[in-house]
């Protein structure tokens, strides 16, 4: 069984550009999230789906960040214009149920970002 | 607002020892907690799951424990091997959210 895709595995842009960041998710997941991981940090989440809906996106900063998911299996994530302090790396998750981080996620491996 | 504390220094131990982790945690009642493990360059990868209610889990030759009342969780790993060399992140679960800590590095030496 295939894990959960990611790609670019690496972007290199400069600041003001934007890029994006795509994500399939383990087939059957229902539950797709956004993660953030700085340099030495935890990853930090910035959205929640559940299916098509995104039910937790209180992290995501919406001036610049924006995402979807149609029909609720593969996601996208944007930013719009990039910043230097956007460089991280962004990882996608999946997991099967609706009860949210209830159970085992299962991590892509990450498209690390770098804004020059 | 919630803080989870994990040792900052890699944790180096040699191979056949058991390595101990700890997380700590403060302003949060999680329902459960996880660990997890992440290499370089990729995603963390699932280990295992406590919950509140429950002291001890095993499973092969990982273990751990969760004391809601000092807040903190220790991670064992008994008869260590190089192979186990990675960061060790806990995250605590609740509210339909998972809150990481920072991760524990740990090396195995031969």
């Amino acid at each position: 069984e295939a894990g959960v895709v990611q790609s670019p595995r690496y972007k290199i842009i400069e600041k003001k550009q934007p890029v994006a960041f795509w994500c399939n998710p383990i087939s059957g997941h229902n539950t797709l999230y956004w993660y953030r991981q700085n340099l030495g940090q935890g990853p930090e989440l910035l959205i929640r789906y559940e299916n098509e809906e995104a039910v937790d996106d209180s992290q995501l900063p919406k001036d610049r960040f924006s995402a979807e998911r149609l029909k609720g299996v593969d996601s996208t994530l944007k930013i719009q214009p990039a910043e230097l302090g956007d460089s991280a790396v962004y990882l996608c998750a999946s997991s099967l149920g609706r009860t949210g981080g209830k159970e085992t996620q299962y991590f892509g491996p990450g498209t690390r970002l770098l804004v020059l | 607002s919630q803080k989870i504390e994990q040792n900052s220094e890699a944790l180096n131990i040699q191979e056949g020892k058991t390595a101990t982790l700890t997380c700590n945690y403060t302003n949060y009642s999680p329902a459960y907690l996880q660990w997890y493990r992440q290499d370089p360059g990729r995603g963390p990868v699932f280990l295992l799951l406590i919950r509140e209610n429950e002291k001890e889990k095993r499973k092969e030759r990982l273990k751990v424990t969760f004391d809601t009342t000092l807040k903190q969780s220790l991670f064992h790993i008994t008869a260590s091997q190089p192979a186990d060399s990675a960061t060790y992140l806990c995250a605590l679960g609740g509210y339909n959210k998972l809150i990481f800590g920072a991760g524990t590095r740990l090396a195995v030496h031969p």
